[in-house]
C-alpha cells in the first residue's frame, strides 16, 4: 500500500513562514501534489513537483526530493486566510492518488 | 463556469435506505472519481473512470457502485446504507487518467446514516 506522512497540526503567526514536511512510501512515483482545503469547503490545487528541486508560485514554494521520498510546501508571509488544511498526495504507478491526512495550519494575529 | 458539481449539499439516511450521490462536469473531462473524507484519515478513493463507459474501485469499494454512461455524469449509489458509510463524499474529474494531470474537487456532499 502506499504510506504518506505528514503533521497533523502547526500553528504560525501572521507574516512569518511555515514549512509543512511530508513523506512518502508508494508503489513508483508520478509526481506529487499538494492540496488546499478550507473548513467545510473542496480541495484546491496549489502545485505539482514531479522532478527533484524547488517550485515557487508567489507565496508559496514546493519542494520535491524524489531518492529520499520527501517534499515540503514552505508559506510565506502568512495572511489569516491561509488557515486551512494542506494535503500531500502522490501519484504511484496506477496513475491514482493517495493522500496524507493533512496538516490543519492555524495562522494567528 | 459551473467546474464540477455535486448534489445534495448534505443528506440523512436511514440505515438500510439507498441513495445515489450525483455528481456533474463541464469541463470535458475524461477521468472522474469519487473520494470519503474521514475525519484523521484523509482523502480515500472508492471509485474512478477513466473514461465513459468504464470504472474501476481502489481502495474502499464495498458497498458503493458507479456508472459512466457519458463523459459529464458520474453518479455514486449506496445501494443499502450503513452508518460506517457517514462521511463526506467528494467527487473529482481530470481532463486524463495520467498520473500529472490535476484533479479538480467537487463541493462536497455530507452524508449522515443514522
Amino acid at each position: 500500500g502506499q504510506n504518506i506522512d505528514q503533521p497533523t497540526e502547526m500553528t504560525a503567526t501572521e507574516g512569518a513562514i511555515v514549512q509543512i514536511n511530508c513523506t512518502y512510501q508508494t508503489s513508483g512515483f508520478n509526481g506529487l501534489f499538494w492540496y488546499q482545503q478550507h473548513a467545510g469547503e473542496a480541495p484546491t490545487f496549489l502545485s505539482y513537483n514531479v522532478l527533484d528541486g524547488l517550485e515557487e508560485k508567489g507565496r508559496f514554494s514546493s519542494f520535491l526530493s524524489r531518492s529520499k521520498g520527501y517534499s515540503y510546501l514552505l508559506l510565506k508571509e502568512l495572511q489569516m486566510k491561509d488557515s486551512a488544511s494542506y494535503l500531500c498526495a502522490v501519484s504511484s504507478n496506477d496513475y491514482k492518488l493517495s493522500f496524507g491526512a493533512g496538516t490543519t495550519v492555524t495562522v494567528r494575529a | 463556469t459551473a467546474g464540477i458539481t455535486q448534489a445534495p449539499t448534505s443528506q440523512i439516511l436511514a440505515a438500510g435506505r439507498s441513495m445515489t450521490l450525483r455528481c456533474t462536469q463541464d469541463m470535458r473531462h475524461n477521468a472522474m472519481y469519487w473520494y470519503r473524507q474521514d475525519l484523521g484519515l484523509g482523502l480515500r478513493l472508492i471509485h474512478y473512470s477513466n473514461t465513459a463507459g468504464t470504472t474501476g474501485n481502489v481502495e474502499v469499494p464495498d458497498g458503493y457502485s458507479v456508472s459512466r454512461a457519458n463523459t459529464d455524469d458520474f453518479p455514486l449509489t449506496l445501494a443499502s446504507a450503513v452508518p460506517s458509510q457517514t462521511s463526506v463524499y467528494f467527487c473529482a474529474s481530470s481532463l486524463t487518467s495520467g498520473g500529472a494531470d490535476t484533479q479538480y474537487f467537487g463541493p462536497g456532499t455530507r452524508l449522515t446514516v443514522l
